[in-house]
């Protein structure tokens, strides 16, 4: 079992969208998790952090972490062409060693 | 924000050659910098820990004499691909962490570089 599971999709969804991205996590040491987003041949691109249970909002994303059933989300509201792209989670060990998801791949069509 | 800088963004090169990527924090130090390998459709794969004037950490199955990481400065890491096979042609990434004095929230943020991506011929 992967450490931190995520479905590759690929998530096709019309613009305007409202767009949720989940991953979970087997390890519960995880303290610290983070979501990026990846274009086509780019460098992963950071998105938000959170380090608690609970919500976090920046503009049309909110990350949401629910450390009791080991699930982190990531919606999308509004969604945009130019969101299309690759969404990566990420937990961060005790250790400080990051251990990422596998990618979710989204097409947001005009 | 945090910007991190590598160079060369694409490189092709005979079997055999060898090759060197470098990854730079532009307005921050990096104690800690990160190389990843990424496969097309796939995750990223951490190859090794580079931290500033000491040996490199590598992940299991990385060898490190094929994959030499230098860390000289706060702002520079390189990696060479040594004796470079097909095998080996990949994207490279790095990633340096943010030296927040060590406290749990943004000290823990990595920020990426945009690439290299390598072709073995």
């Amino acid at each position: 079992q992967k450490e931190v599971e995520q479905d590759p999709g690929p998530l096709s969804v019309p613009e305007g969208a409202i767009v949720s991205l989940n991953c979970t996590y087997s390890n519960s040491a995880f303290q610290y998790f983070m979501w990026y987003r990846q274009y086509s041949r780019k460098g992963p691109e950071l998105l938000m952090y959170t380090y608690s249970s609970g919500n976090k909002e920046d503009g049309r994303f909110t990350a949401q972490v629910d450390k009791s059933s080991k699930y982190i989300s990531l919606f999308i509201r509004d969604s945009q062409p130019s969101d299309s792209a690759t969404y990566l989670c990420a937990s961060v060990t005790g250790g400080f060693k990051t251990i990422f998801g596998a990618g979710t791949r989204l097409f947001v069509k005009a | 924000g945090a910007v991190v800088s590598q160079h060369p963004s694409r490189v092709i090169c005979k079997s055999g050659t060898s090759v060197k990527i470098e990854c730079r924090s532009l307005d921050f130090q990096a104690t800690t910098m990160f190389w990843y390998r990424q496969f097309p459709k796939q995750s990223l794969m951490l190859m090794a820990t580079s931290n500033e004037g000491s040996k490199a950490t590598y992940e299991q199955g990385v060898e490190k004499d094929k994959f030499l990481i230098n860390h000289a400065s706060l702002t520079l890491s390189t990696l060479t691909v040594t004796s470079a096979h097909p095998e080996d042609s990949s994207f490279y990434i790095c990633s340096a962490r943010v030296n927040s004095g060590g406290a749990m929230g943004t000290g823990e943020t990595q920020y990426f570089g945009p690439g290299t991506r390598l072709l073995v011929l």
